[in-house]
C-alpha cells in the first residue's frame, strides 16, 4: 500500500500571497488531518476532514482553511501569508472507526515565507 | 497550552547506553502514540498504547502507558546511532474527536 503523499515537498512564497498544499491519503483511509510543525510550538493540530466535511478544528486563524474531495484527497490553503506561517505542514490519514484509530503521516511540505 | 510535556528536551549519549524519555500530562488519554521523526521527514509511528499499565516492546524499545493513562515512557536499551532522531509522544482524547495532541519532542543523538 502506498503511504500518505504530500505535494509539493518544498515551497517558497512571499508575504501576502496565498498557498495551496495537497495530500493524498493511504488507500481506504477516509480521514485526513493537517498539522503545523515549528521549532517553537512543535506539532499543532489544524483541522480534520472526513467525508468532505470538516469535523474537527484546532486553534488557528481563518486564514487557514481546507477541503476534502470525494476521493478523500485533501487540500489546505493559507491566505495572506505571514512570516510566522513558515513551517513544516504535515498531513495524516487514518481509517475511521468507532473510536481511536492510528494516524499515519506524510513527509510534509516545507513552506518558507519570505 | 501544551497538554503533553516531554522530558528531557535534548539527550546526547554514546552508543550502548540506555535511556528513558518521559511524556507527562494532567489529562487522561484514550490512547497514546510514540513517533520518531528524522529531519525534513514526517513522523513515523512506532507504537500505540491504549490500556492503563500496558507495556509494549519493539526490539530494544520498551513503551509503557501509566496506570491512570496520563503519562507514558519510552526506554531504549543499548542505544545505536540509528536511534538518533526526534521522539514525539501524542495523545488522543474522545472529547476532542481523537485529534492528536503532541508533546514538543525529545531530540536524541547517539554517537558511535
Amino acid at each position: 500500500k502506498a503511504g500518505v503523499t504530500q505535494t509539493p515537498r518544498y515551497l517558497i512564497k512571499t508575504r501576502g500571497q496565498q498557498v495551496t498544499l495537497s495530500c493524498s491519503p493511504i488507500s481506504g483511509h477516509r480521514s485526513v488531518s493537517w498539522y503545523q510543525q515549528t521549532p517553537g510550538q512543535g506539532l499543532q493540530f489544524l483541522f480534520e476532514y472526513f467525508s468532505e466535511t470538516q469535523r474537527n478544528k484546532g486553534n488557528f486563524p481563518g486564514r487557514f482553511s481546507g477541503r476534502q474531495f470525494s476521493n478523500s484527497r485533501s487540500e489546505m490553503n493559507v491566505s495572506t501569508l505571514e512570516l510566522g506561517d513558515s513551517a513544516l505542514y504535515l498531513c495524516a490519514s487514518k481509517e475511521v472507526g468507532q473510536g481511536f484509530t492510528e494516524a499515519f503521516f506524510g513527509q510534509g511540505t516545507r513552506l518558507t515565507v519570505v | 497550552t501544551q497538554l503533553l510535556e516531554q522530558s528531557p528536551q535534548f539527550l546526547s549519549i554514546q552508543e550502548g547506553e540506555n535511556l528513558t524519555v518521559y511524556c507527562n500530562s494532567s489529562s487522561v488519554f484514550s490512547s497514546l502514540q510514540w513517533y520518531r521523526q528524522e529531519p525534513g521527514e514526517g513522523p513515523v509511528l512506532l507504537v500505540t498504547v491504549v490500556t492503563g499499565g500496558e507495556v509494549k516492546k519493539l526490539k530494544r524499545l520498551t513503551f509503557q502507558f501509566g496506570d491512570a493513562r496520563k503519562d507514558s515512557s519510552l526506554h531504549i536499551t543499548a542505544a545505536q546511532p540509528g536511534d538518533t532522531g526526534l521522539y514525539l509522544c501524542a495523545g488522543a482524547r474522545s472529547n476532542s474527536g481523537y485529534a492528536l495532541n503532541f508533546g514538543k519532542g525529545t531530540s536524541l543523538l547517539v554517537t558511535p
